[in-house]
């Protein structure tokens, strides 16, 4: 059973242009949920997902950002207009279930430039 | 609200014990909690669902204490491998909030 998979694994964007990450959850996982993470700091939540819903983006600008869940294939963050401050960490984690432990895929490097 | 994590940062030689504490200001369903390797993506330690739930493997162990909404992690015997920051998760009302971290660091 593979694990959660992120690519790219690195990312980098100019000023302006768009960024797309995506999240493969694990086999039979129905959850996924998105976090960001800056240099020597901790994960900030941004968005939950469930099969085609959105079921909380209260941690996500509500400008340039935006997640999906589709029936297939996998979740993608995108965000448009990047900006330097969108350097960071992006990871991505599935579950079972809304309660259930996370687990946590390799995470996107996004540098914008 | 961000759940509160003490102390910020502890040092310990191979073998002493530590304590890591996660506090909120509010209600709180369940906590996780994780460990972060520099570089690397967190990695699940233990969930504890219940007031009063108490969890362990090896030895690291975990406490949850609904009324006073906190959790504690301990970790027996440090070794080597157990550095790296300590994350707790806390769920409460749909919320999914991460305390600040706790960077552990174990000096053989």
């Amino acid at each position: 059973n593979a694990g959660v998979m992120q690519n790219p694994r690195h990312l980098v964007r100019r000023r302006g242009q768009e960024a797309r990450l995506r999240c493969s959850p694990m086999k039979g996982h129905s959850h996924v949920y998105w976090y960001r993470q800056l240099p020597e700091e901790g994960l900030k939540f941004m968005v939950y997902l469930q099969k085609e819903n959105i079921i909380d983006e209260s941690g996500m600008p509500k400008e340039r950002f935006s997640a999906e869940f589709p029936k297939e294939g996998p979740s993608i963050l995108r965000i448009q207009q990047v900006v330097r401050g969108d350097s960071a960490a992006y990871f991505c984690a599935s579950s079972p279930d809304r309660v259930g432990e996370q687990f946590f895929g390799p995470g996107t490097r996004l540098t914008v430039l | 609200q961000q759940p509160v994590q003490s102390p910020q940062a502890v040092i310990l030689r191979e073998g002493e014990d530590a304590v890591i504490n996660c506090s909120s200001s509010k209600a709180l369903y369940s906590v996780h909690w994780y460990r972060q390797k520099h570089g690397e993506a967190p990695v699940f330690l233990m969930i504890l669902l219940k007031g009063g739930e108490q969890k362990g493997h090896d030895k690291i162990s975990a406490s949850f204490n609904e009324k006073k909404q906190q959790s504690s992690l301990y970790l027996t015997a440090s070794q080597l491998s157990y550095s790296g920051t300590y994350f707790c998760l806390i769920q409460g009302a749909q919320k999914l909030v991460f305390g600040q971290g706790t960077r552990l660091t174990i000096n053989p």
